[in-house]
């Protein structure tokens, strides 16, 4: 089936740095997300994209859909302890199925003050 | 984004029992999934909760064993029977609507069977 591989799979870094993180497929997708899950809860929605080369940001955080449809990446800038958590990629092959996602393996994102 | 409640966040049973998750939303959505996260994995998408007809399962989920109901579009189950340890996982509801590809999820419910 299809895969979403994201990479790195750990970070630790120092408050204050930059973090960047993606994910590739194999496979074409029309949509991509990019969740925050923090421990106990369900995943948040932190960006989403719908074309290829779109760039958008919310807030310190800033994603591209790649222009091949076949990749993604997240950027966090200025790290803030609080970002500290797992980041997962999520692609959606097709436009009809609303929020039938494949995700990636996870980012888990640590914040040393 | 809608309001997601799962009932219960979390539980701990017994092995050949069953548990039946409850999902709520405070909208009416198009679409409503289920999906499982085993300890310290990604998200795997179980089946799409269709109203008012049978639930559609990805492949490796058979219906006897997480059978799906959805009577109206605001309000799903998820029943995962005959339960063994390897069923231990966080089980997420998820929404959409038909052709929005944002996603949005309840909080969990964290099952542990022993």
């Amino acid at each position: 089936g299809q895969q979403l591989n994201q990479s790195p799979q750990s970070m630790f870094i120092q408050e204050g740095e930059d973090v960047s993180m993606n994910c590739t497929s194999s496979s074409i997708f029309n949509t991509w997300l990019w969740y925050k899950q923090d421990p106990g809860e369900g995943p948040v929605l932190l960006i989403a994209l719908y074309k290829a080369g779109e760039l958008t940001s919310n807030g310190r955080l800033t994603a591209q859909f790649g222009i091949t449809r076949k990749d993604s990446f997240l950027n966090i800038s200025a790290s803030i302890p609080s970002d500290v958590g797992i980041y997962f990629c999520a692609g959606q092959l097709q436009y009809n199925q609303g929020g039938k996602l494949i995700f990636g393996q996870g980012t888990e994102l640590s914040v040393k003050p | 984004s809608a309001v997601i409640s799962q009932k219960p966040s979390r539980d701990i049973c017994q092995r050949g029992t069953s548990l039946t998750i409850q999902c709520q939303v405070d909208s009416q959505v198009t679409m409503m999934f289920w999906y499982r996260q085993q300890p310290g994995q990604s998200l795997t998408l179980i089946a799409t909760a269709n109203q008012g007809s049978e639930a559609t399962y990805e492949s490796g989920f058979v219906i006897d064993k997480f059978p799906i109901s959805r009577p109206n579009l605001t309000f799903s189950t998820l029943t995962v029977s005959n339960m063994s340890p390897e069923d231990s996982s966080i089980y997420l509801c998820s929404v959409g609507n038909w052709a929005n590809t944002e996603a949005f999820f309840g909080q969990g419910t964290r099952l542990t069977v022993v």
